[in-house]
């Protein structure tokens, strides 16, 4: 069943902080966040496991409530950069990740 | 190569002709996924391989869809008789193995069928 991600859109000025959460139904393996731009391959931001092992990129944060099958991405002190759309892709079993609807994140000056 | 690499970048095709999507993974990486994206959707898993060995298939709206991964490295993802739904950009993705690693997608291959 696909996860859920909230908010579906976000407007920020630089520097702004931002949260993007994303609520899944069942019980997860993993979560993998990633931010894709338009005509873009998705790109690769972190990873967390089950019992709490995670991986990424040094300037992003995030958060794995395995109880509550949730995880949150934190975005502090945005570039314009930042921009894009935002997936997480929740995996119980196996690789194979089940996408979330998408977080649209625009930075402006 | 540094990244993977997909081929065509753009394909067209009439109603009810075949297509064949290439997909080449980053080096030593296990596994390969193909997913589907919609536009304005997130990606939709289709099916994937780890090693040569296809071990879920479960996404593959049909059975014109069909992938192949013979030696282990190159991926291609076939669809037969397309039809107007098929068009999507479909990604491929690579990973050192096919659970609790993160995987890394290519460029995409959009394929628009008229």
């Amino acid at each position: 069943q696909q996860p859920v991600q909230s908010p579906q859109a976000v407007i920020l000025r630089e520097g702004e902080d931002a949260v993007i959460n994303c609520s899944s139904s069942k019980a997860l393996y993993s979560v993998h966040w990633y931010r894709q731009k338009h005509g873009e391959a998705p790109v690769f931001l972190m990873i967390l496991l089950k019992g709490g092992e995670q991986k990424g990129h040094e300037k992003i944060s995030a958060s794995f409530n395995e109880k509550k099958q949730q995880s949150s991405l934190y975005l502090t002190a945005s570039q314009l950069s930042y921009s894009g759309t935002y997936f997480c892709g929740t995996s119980n079993q196996g690789g194979k990740l089940i996408f979330g609807q998408g977080t649209e994140l625009s930075v402006k000056p | 190569g540094a990244g993977v690499s997909q081929s065509p970048r753009y394909k067209v095709a009439k109603r009810g002709q075949d297509v064949a999507l290439r997909c080449d993974p980053i080096s030593g990486h296990v596994s390969l996924f193909w997913y589907q994206q919609a536009l304005g959707q997130g990606p939709e898993f289709l099916t994937y391989f780890q090693n040569e060995a296809q071990l879920d298939k479960s996404g593959l709206p049909s059975d014109r869809f069909f992938a192949e991964r013979p030696e282990g490295s190159v991926s291609t993802l076939k669809i037969q008789r397309t039809q107007q739904e098929d068009s999507a950009v479909y990604l491929c993705a690579s990973s050192l193995a096919s659970v609790g690693y993160e995987q890394y997608f290519g460029p995409g291959t959009r394929l628009t069928v008229t």
